[in-house]
């Protein structure tokens, strides 16, 4: 067990939806990334946070956005959702952001049909 | 930008076999390297990690040298087994903190 924890586990939506996935970050860690998961792309760095502010984005579509709260959990909205968008969406946290590891989470499996 | 680059899978091997698993990266600035697990149907987690030049990594069996002449940190282990059927990830992370991730090598253990 990581600390870091993700809900809901599973998630089945329509086209054109949207979706709020939630992480909180292991204890006394500052740091929140969000990741993407597919088959055929792996794994894909969207957005990083630290502290609630926004530190590093990655490859974010425009229909996604992400926020950190002042308890340091974090949400990724997903809108106008498509088929491609189905994937595994992992949240990952670290104490701060310089050079350390990261501890994941069990991740969302996101279904869109 | 900061890449890397891992050994394409996947790779299967006999139980009791040598494992490598090559993995290079390009960075700006002075990365820590880590080699991560994801296991079926689980998150990533940390396998192990180096932080400057010519640190070993070493947990469960598994070791990876930090080499910067060469910017290489390829990960291996002497004798493997069932239970380490997974991906392994390998990864930088710089001192700009932002944290780049290979793209997995997927590793069967037959009996």
């Amino acid at each position: 067990d990581s600390g870091v924890t993700q809900t809901p586990k599973h998630l089945i939506t329509a086209t054109g939806q949207r979706v709020t996935l939630r992480c909180s970050p292991r204890s006394g860690d500052l740091s929140v990334y969000w990741y993407q998961q597919s088959l055929d792309q792996g794994l894909q760095f969207l957005i990083q946070y630290y502290n609630g502010e926004e530190r590093a984005k990655g490859n974010i579509l425009e229909r996604f956005s992400a926020q950190q709260f002042p308890d340091l959990h974090s949400e990724l909205n997903l809108s106008s959702l498509e088929l491609g968008d189905s994937a595994l969406y992992f949240c990952a946290s670290s104490p701060w952001t310089e050079r350390n590891e990261q501890f994941f989470g069990p991740g969302t499996r996101l279904t869109v049909l | 930008g900061d890449s890397v680059t891992q050994m394409e899978g996947p790779v299967t091997l006999s139980e009791e076999a040598f494992l490598t698993i090559n993995c290079t990266y390009t960075a700006t600035g002075y990365p820590s390297l880590f080699w991560y697990v994801q296991y079926p149907g689980e998150g990533l987690q940390l396998l192990l990690k180096a932080t400057k030049a010519d640190d070993k990594g070493s947990n469960k069996g598994f070791e990876a040298t930090y080499r910067k002449e060469t910017t290489s940190f390829h990960l291996e282990k002497g004798s493997v087994q069932v239970s380490d059927s997974a991906v392994y990830f390998c990864a930088l992370s710089t001192n700009a903190g932002k944290s780049t991730f290979g793209d997995g090598t997927t590793l069967t253990v037959k009996p």
